[in-house]
């Protein structure tokens, strides 16, 4: 049973538009939401994060947007970079306080092109 | 500060081997997680350590086992190989019970 799913697995998208990744989740216990960003033969590095209280979290070109009742979150990417090309996952657990255990989302490839 | 320290970066066994992997956590990081990384699986999780006790397991056979020592640092070992374990297998740490995980770079393993 796949709780949170990307249902694209890869994006193509043009240096200096908008990048949009999309992520859903079933898991109705899910409170807090993260992205990460991983580069071939690297650790994921942690981008953003979001907790169910808001509907919004901004970062520099990063935005991420929770939607609850459609149980689905996004990330924006503005303006997108070739340096953004990367895969990137998405990630939720229960609570903030929860601990460590994350379930991610299969990834979705990003690449920028020049 | 030092990241998050994972040797060996690649291994290769063959089936029926065992195999231990092991993970320095950033300086201060008392929590250790394990995570598994195959293509189109995304990351599953195996297990998280904290201050030496195993304090949450996720679905993995019981040949996949780990532990965790006074300075934090954990290893994980595998047993009985099979050559479904070829993945990425990737360390994370934190300060505590919340916030953000670091991840390592990976020991890439291979069984063939």
């Amino acid at each position: 049973d796949q709780q949170v799913k990307q249902n694209s697995p890869s994006l193509s998208v043009q240096e200096g538009r908008i990048s949009i990744l999309n992520c859903d989740y079933t898991n109705s216990m899910f409170d807090y939401f993260l992205w990460y960003k991983k580069y071939p033969a690297e650790g994921p590095t942690f981008l953003i994060s979001i907790s169910s209280i808001k509907d919004k979290n901004e970062d520099g070109r990063f935005t991420v947007f929770l939607n609850k009742s459609a149980k689905h979150l996004s990330l924006h990417i503005v303006p997108s970079q070739p340096g953004d090309s990367a895969v990137y996952f998405c990630a939720a657990s229960p609570r903030e306080t929860s601990g460590s255990r994350l379930t991610f989302g299969e990834g979705t490839q990003l690449t920028v092109n020049p | 500060k030092a990241g998050v320290t994972q040797t060996p970066r690649y291994l290769i066994k063959t089936r029926g081997q065992q195999v231990t992997l092991s993970c320095s956590p950033i300086s201060g990081h008392r929590s250790v997680s394990w995570y598994q990384q195959t293509p189109g699986q995304g990351l599953q999780f195996l297990f998280e350590y904290f201050s030496e006790t195993q304090r949450n397991k996720g679905n993995f056979p019981g040949r996949f086992s780990g532990r965790q020592f006074s300075n934090s640092r954990s290893e994980m070992n595998v047993s009985t190989l099979e050559l479904g374990d070829s993945a990425l297998y990737l360390c994370a740490s934190r300060v505590g019970g919340q916030g953000k995980l670091f991840f390592g770079s990976g020991t890439q393993l291979s069984v063939l």
